[in-house]
């Protein structure tokens, strides 16, 4: 089962649009991984949140980890075809790592 | 960044062959390593935790004589998938914690090996 809750799981938007990917924990966590995957290929890390109320962004997407470290959001402006694949959210539960469901994007040129 | 490789990436077998897959840290050591498997269009789970020079620690619900974890070194993890059966197809992905790491959680994924089993 999965520990994180991580929305929408897919989501479609026109090439230039903003969009926001939500992944949510009821435990406080030690850290906050986003990767991005193309399906059936490995992991492409993102960014990584420690501490409570940090933001990081790199290029278009910016990403969020709340002050209470339970909730992050993922953020990318002017949306390329090129993000298109799958996002995932993966928390630190100290002694390994769980992930969220995914959220799959589909950008349309 | 810190490297990690699988071998193989893709592996076809027939039902009840057994297929080795290789996890290799490549430029750092890595005390701890995980596996993951990856249905279609699901999220990674967490199968197994290898501890280097200790038996694995598996997630509830994996059987631990059907996937055969070995960390024979800092650097080398492999999982054996016994008596593979076509519902054993799948995406197994690795990952490997730095020691030396920045963070101590930090980890680094394979690019992961998709198998399929006839």
């Amino acid at each position: 089962s999965q520990e994180l809750e991580q929305s929408p799981q897919s989501l479609i938007v026109q090439e230039g649009k903003n969009l926001t990917i939500n992944c949510t924990s009821s435990k406080t966590l030690y850290g906050l991984y986003w990767y991005k995957q193309k399906y059936g290929e490995g992991l492409i890390f993102l960014m990584m949140l420690q501490k409570g109320g940090e933001e990081k962004s790199h290029e278009k997407i910016t990403a969020k980890l709340d002050e209470k470290k339970q909730q992050s959001s993922l953020h990318i402006t002017a949306s390329q075809p090129s993000h298109a694949g799958i996002y995932l959210c993966g928390a630190d539960m100290f002694n390994d790592m769980r992930f969220g469901a995914g959220t799959r994007l589909t950008v349309k040129p | 960044g810190a490297v990690v490789s699988q071998h193989p990436s893709r592996v076809i077998c027939k039902s009840g062959t057994s297929v080795k897959i290789e996890c290799r840290s490549l430029d750092f050591q890595a005390t701890t390593m995980f596996w993951y498997r990856q249905f279609p269009k699901q999220s990674l789970m967490l199968m197994a935790t290898s501890n280097e020079g200790s038996k694995a620690t598996y997630e509830q619900g994996v059987e631990k004589d059907k996937f055969l974890i070995n960390h024979a070194s800092l650097t080398l993890s492999t999982l054996t998938v016994t008596s593979a059966h076509p519902e054993d197809s799948s995406f197994y992905i690795c990952s490997a914690r730095n020691l030396g790491g920045r963070s101590y959680n930090e980890q680094f994924f394979g690019p992961g090996t998709r198998l399929t089993v006839l």
